[in-house]
């Protein structure tokens, strides 16, 4: 059992918005920005795409943006393209001595 | 860069062993802490432990092995090391060592390749 809450699966056609959840508590989600979003495609490992919430590293594209609103936070992709069906996971820091925590995953299709 | 070392296959009852040799950076950086994840169908990411340096070496586990496991750097040959004690089945899983330098805070931005460890007789 994951400790942050993602839905399964959602879809998409290209061109098309998705937008995945990250549901915690107000020990982890809700209480820090220190919220990252990794990519993973199969059988290699992940790929940093969102950090402290709405941050994104040097090299991801702007099509892929975080939000938080309290205890959830939230990872869109805009513009839908083929490459960006993978699983991905939220983070997020706990406060506690098991630093962070991840969420269960999520899989993009594109349709 | 990170790169991945260790035996693919343990015996239950006895310890998991892994390197992780690290390019580009220092495991001695001031600005940086060195993780290991753990990737499993039944458990998903589960981070681990992590290892960094703040004019001394510092380590922090997660409490679900911390009773079982170490990280130890080794700043001579800028590694670090994992060791998990006493592993069953339920550890069989994708280990990574990850990096997680300070200016993300909290996110991990270079991964080793991943090792598939085993825990079977």
């Amino acid at each position: 059992q994951s400790a942050l809450t993602q839905p399964r699966s959602v879809s998409g056609s290209p061109g098309q918005s998705v937008t995945i959840s990250c549901t915690g508590t107000s020990s982890d989600v809700g209480a820090y920005k220190e919220v990252s979003w990794y990519q993973q495609h199969p059988g290699k490992a992940p790929k940093l795409m969102i950090y402290d919430v709405s941050d994104r590293p040097s090299g991801v594209p702007d099509r892929f943006s975080g939000s938080k609103s309290g205890n959830t936070a939230s990872l869109t992709i805009s513009g839908l393209q083929a490459e960006d069906e993978a699983d991905y996971y939220c983070c997020s820091l706990t406060g506690t001595n098991t630093r962070v925590v991840f969420g269960g995953g999520t899989k993009v299709t594109v349709l | 860069q990170l790169q991945q070392s260790g035996p693919g296959l343990v015996k239950p009852s006895q310890t998991l062993s892994l390197t992780c040799a690290v390019s580009g950076d220092s495991v001695s950086s001031e600005s940086a802490a060195w993780s290991w994840i753990r990737q499993s169908p039944s458990r998903g990411l589960e981070w681990l432990g992590r290892t960094y340096y703040r004019s001394k070496w510092y380590n922090d586990y997660a409490e679900s092995v911390k009773s079982r496991i170490t990280i130890n750097p080794d700043a001579s040959k800028n590694q670090f090391s994992l060791q998990v004690s006493s592993v069953t089945p339920e550890d069989t899983a994708v280990y990574y060592c990850a990096r997680d330098p300070e200016w993300l805070r909290d996110a991990f931005d270079i991964w080793g390749q991943g090792t598939v460890v085993t825990v079977s007789s």
